[in-house]
Formats: C-alpha cells, sequence, structure tokens
C-alpha cells in the first residue's frame, strides 16, 4: 500500500524559513516523480513544485521560484521542500504527492499524503 | 499559463441524481486532463486520469469526457458519500493548474 507522511509544517515569521518533508513507503520510490501542492484555507488546489523521479529535473510555480527547492533522496525514500523568505501569501496545507510515471508533464498524482499546516504570520 | 475554469462552482442535488461538472481550458491540452475528489478535511484522490480513464476502486458511477479544451465529469446515481468538491487538473504543460473547485451538495 502506497503512504506518504508529510510533515515539517508549523507557525514561522514573515521572512523566515522551513523545511517540509514527506516520506514514501509501499513503491519503488526512485521510479516515480513527486509534487508538492497547496493548498490555502478555504481555496483550492495550487500546484507549488515537482521533482523527477531520478531527482534530475525540478519544476516551481511562478510564485515561488527563487525561494522555495525541492530535492529527494532516493535512499531513504523522502522528498523535500526547503521554503525561504517565506510570506503571508504561502501560508497554506502543503501536501505531497506521487505521479503516476517518473516524469512531471503529462501525469496525474494518484497518491497524497495527509497534508502539513505553513502558517506564516508574526 | 493554462486556465481551468469549472462550471458551476456550487450544486446542490438529491440522491440518486446525475451531476455533470464542466471543466474549459484556455487552450488545448490534449488528454492530459484528471479528476479528483476532496471532501472536508481530508487530502485530493484522483477519481479519472487522461479524460475518461477511472482510476483504480473508484465507483462506476463516476465518468469522464471531453477532448481539447472542454470536459465533463459525470456522476451518474448521486449517493450521499459523494457530497465533496471536485476539481479538474491539467499536466498538459507547466506549471499545472487545476480548476477552481465544484462544491457538491447532496440535498
Amino acid at each position: 500500500e502506497v503512504q506518504l507522511l508529510d510533515s515539517g509544517g508549523s507557525l514561522v515569521q514573515p521572512g523566515g524559513s522551513l523545511r517540509l518533508s514527506c516520506a514514501a513507503s509501499g513503491f519503488n520510490f526512485s521510479t516515480y516523480a513527486m509534487s508538492w501542492v497547496r493548498q490555502a484555507p478555504g481555496k483550492g488546489l495550487e500546484w507549488v513544485s515537482a521533482v523527477s523521479g531520478s531527482g534530475n529535473y525540478t519544476y516551481y510555480a511562478d510564485s515561488v521560484k527563487g525561494r522555495f527547492s525541492i530535492s529527494r533522496d532516493n535512499s531513504k525514500n523522502i522528498i523535500y521542500l526547503q521554503m525561504n523568505a517565506l510570506r503571508a501569501a504561502d501560508t497554506a496545507v502543503y501536501f505531497c504527492a506521487k505521479s503516476i510515471f517518473g516524469v512531471v508533464m503529462n501525469t496525474a498524482w494518484d497518491s497524497w499524503g495527509q497534508g502539513t499546516l505553513v502558517t506564516v504570520s508574526s | 499559463e493554462i486556465v481551468l475554469t469549472q462550471s458551476p462552482e456550487f450544486q446542490s442535488v438529491p440522491p440518486k441524481e446525475k451531476v455533470t461538472i464542466i471543466c474549459r481550458a484556455s487552450q488545448s491540452i490534449g488528454g492530459n486532463l484528471h479528476w479528483y475528489q476532496q471532501k472536508p478535511h481530508q487530502s485530493p484522490k484522483l477519481l479519472i486520469k487522461y479524460v475518461s480513464q477511472s482510476f483504480s476502486g473508484v465507483p462506476s458511477r463516476f465518468s469522464g469526457s471531453g477532448s481539447g479544451t472542454e470536459f465533463t465529469l459525470t456522476i451518474n446515481g448521486l449517493e450521499a458519500e459523494d457530497a465533496a468538491t471536485y476539481y479538474c487538473h491539467q499536466s498538459s504543460s507547466l506549471p499545472h493548474t487545476f480548476g477552481q473547485g465544484t462544491k457538491l451538495e447532496i440535498k
């Protein structure tokens, strides 16, 4: 059974940093691309970032480019989202999600973590 | 960026009825259109991938259709457990985008 466990969310001040983690199990981790999708309180889904199965290719939404960095450790079956220069607009529940394939394009996200809440406020 | 527009944004429907949700894309996305269901305080769940392919374990009352820029999610024989918000998603080009969501209430 595929399991994704998101963690690392907390209250942080504007301009601060945070690292989210997503621990995966139940599938051949390095074979699949992974993504972060966020949901602001009471709002819809917003794709944030994705990484290919190999980790060689990374992609970002314009709203986080230059501030967020996605990475993965295929030896530990974990992906990370390093978030710097956080803003109030980054406040959201962050979900990690697994791709159907090893690439980010032309795919669907077939399994999701439970989400971790990031609150950016002074 | 490809914009996905869902209609309606809210729908209240009695049990056993048929529901149709539309997703329109700002440009052609081929077959890279997927549908998710999200219940309150839960993570999204994949229902339909590539326009019309049902994901494993999804009840047969859920179906998808469409092409190019207009797509439809249909629920035949609505059940109480189908109360949720439904999102379409395109992966044809970056950034991936989602529709704004359609909240479905069971009367």
